[in-house]
């Protein structure tokens, strides 16, 4: 069962690249890696989802090695409304399966 | 808005008592989703119905259950009440299994 890691918390400041990673180790091959943001007492929203190599959408890219122990999910010229808890998901190929969150890392950004 | 409705907002119980929380998801989503998220154990999957069948389970306790409707709609039923239940519980949908979750706005459940 794949395991998620994630700093507890970053530091930024506005106009700045921010470049959050999450290991997972023991990823499955059918396993997707998924970003959520989380405002406080707000349910968490979808950010990027990705399988191998690179996504990028109009908010955010997201980065991933050929062996998927990891990923990491990039966020371009950060805005203080981006501060925020972002977690990444792993899981849920398109077989089902249990779906396995990060602690979540709280990112502060800054003027 | 994500689309995804839960209700009650709050509750308030006591131990050892049964509730059942409600989840309506998106119109057209088959997919429901259920996490708990409490301060120390993050956000935890709970279990997971597509199309009123139920498809994964992650860490869900016996004294919980759940169920997806004809309709789509699903419940959590939660029974003897430990204060450690306290918590947020949220409802997800998705238009099919590994697509883009809709969260609601959760359940704040507070056991005393």
């Amino acid at each position: 069962l794949a395991k998620t890691t994630q700093p507890i918390s970053m530091d930024s400041y506005e106009g700045q690249e921010v470049n959050i990673t999450c290991s997972h180790n023991n990823i499955a091959t059918n396993d997707y890696i998924t970003w959520y943001q989380q405002f406080p007492s707000q349910g968490p929203r979808f950010i990027i989802q990705g399988y191998k190599t690179k996504v990028t959408n109009e908010v955010a890219s997201l980065f991933i090695p050929a062996d998927r122990k990891s990923s990491t999910l990039s966020l371009p010229r950060v805005s203080l409304s981006d501060t925020a808890v972002y977690y990444c998901l792993v899981g849920e190929g398109n077989q089902g399966g249990k779906l396995i969150f990060g602690q979540g890392t709280e990112l502060s950004v800054k003027p | 808005d994500s689309g995804v409705t839960q209700t009650p907002k709050h509750l308030i119980t006591a131990t050892g008592q049964r509730v059942t929380l409600r989840c309506s998801p998106r119109s057209g989503d088959l997919s429901v989703y259920w996490y708990q998220q409490s301060l120390d154990q993050g956000l935890q999957f709970l279990i997971q119905y597509y199309n009123g069948e139920e498809r994964a389970k992650g860490n869900i306790l016996e004294r919980f259950s759940a169920q997806q409707f004809p309709d789509l709609h699903s419940e959590l039923n939660l029974s003897s009440l430990e204060l450690g239940d306290s918590a947020l519980y949220f409802c997800a949908s998705s238009v099919s299994q590994g697509a883009e979750q809709f969260f609601g706005p959760g359940t704040r459940l507070t056991v005393l």
